[in-house]
């Protein structure tokens, strides 16, 4: 069984470009979340999709947005990249309303 | 802000001692309090979690230890081994749901000498 892949695990891009991060949830799973955790510190929630519709966002700017599709895969894209949005980027996904958890292992983005 | 805070930052502790990292919340509508441990190069995984309705949660070397009313709570990580050397991160959530985010706290990295 699976559990939350995510793609690529490394990526590094410009300032000002436009990324591109990818999930799949673990196997019965049908919420993803994303976290951005920087180097250092603990995991900061970026948002939530359910029934591909955004439930719920952090304190992150409209730069950060997602998408979820059918298959509940789901999409990060940030545009205009900073500096400081290099980070290990996580994805979790969750399913029946009490279930826990599961985190993929990450994207290291690194921005120059 | 921080709604979590957790110490210390680093932990080293002989193999076989007890391992204890605490945690300090401040939104009481936080009512799930899970702790998660992550390898490098790994994601985070939930190691244990406990609802304010009880005061200690035991799964096998690992416990917590939560104070309502001082609004604090604790991971005992008892018998250390060098196979616990991670780092760990307290959590809280508003309600014990998928739908709720999490927040974490900073991180505690923990190193257990042979």
């Amino acid at each position: 069984d699976a559990g939350v892949t995510q793609s690529p695990t490394h990526l590094i891009k410009t300032r000002g470009q436009q990324v591109t991060l990818r999930c799949s949830p673990k196997s019965g799973h049908d919420t993803v979340s994303w976290y951005q955790q920087a180097l250092g510190q603990g995991p900061q929630f970026i948002f939530q999709y359910y029934e591909e519709e955004e439930r719920q966002r952090g304190n992150f700017p409209d730069r950060f947005s997602g998408h979820q599709f059918p298959n509940y895969s789901s999409e990060l894209n940030v545009n205009a990249l900073l500096l400081g949005d290099s980070a290990l980027y996580l994805c979790a996904s969750s399913g029946q309303e009490s279930s826990p958890l599961h985190f993929g292992n990450g994207t290291r983005l690194t921005v120059t | 802000q921080q709604q979590v805070k957790q110490s210390p930052q680093s932990l080293i502790v002989q193999k076989g001692g007890i391992s204890i990292i605490n945690c300090a919340y401040e939104n009481t509508a936080f009512d799930y309090f899970p702790w998660y441990q992550q390898f490098p190069g790994k994601g985070p995984a939930l190691l244990i979690a406990i609802r304010p309705d009880v005061s200690e949660k035991k799964e096998g070397r690992f416990t917590i230890s939560f104070n309502k009313s001082a609004k604090q709570f604790s991971l005992h990580i008892m018998d250390s081994q060098p196979g616990d050397s991670a780092t760990y991160f307290c959590a809280a959530s508003g309600r014990y749901s998928s739908a709720s985010k999490i927040i974490f706290g900073s991180g505690t990295r923990l190193s257990i000498r042979p």
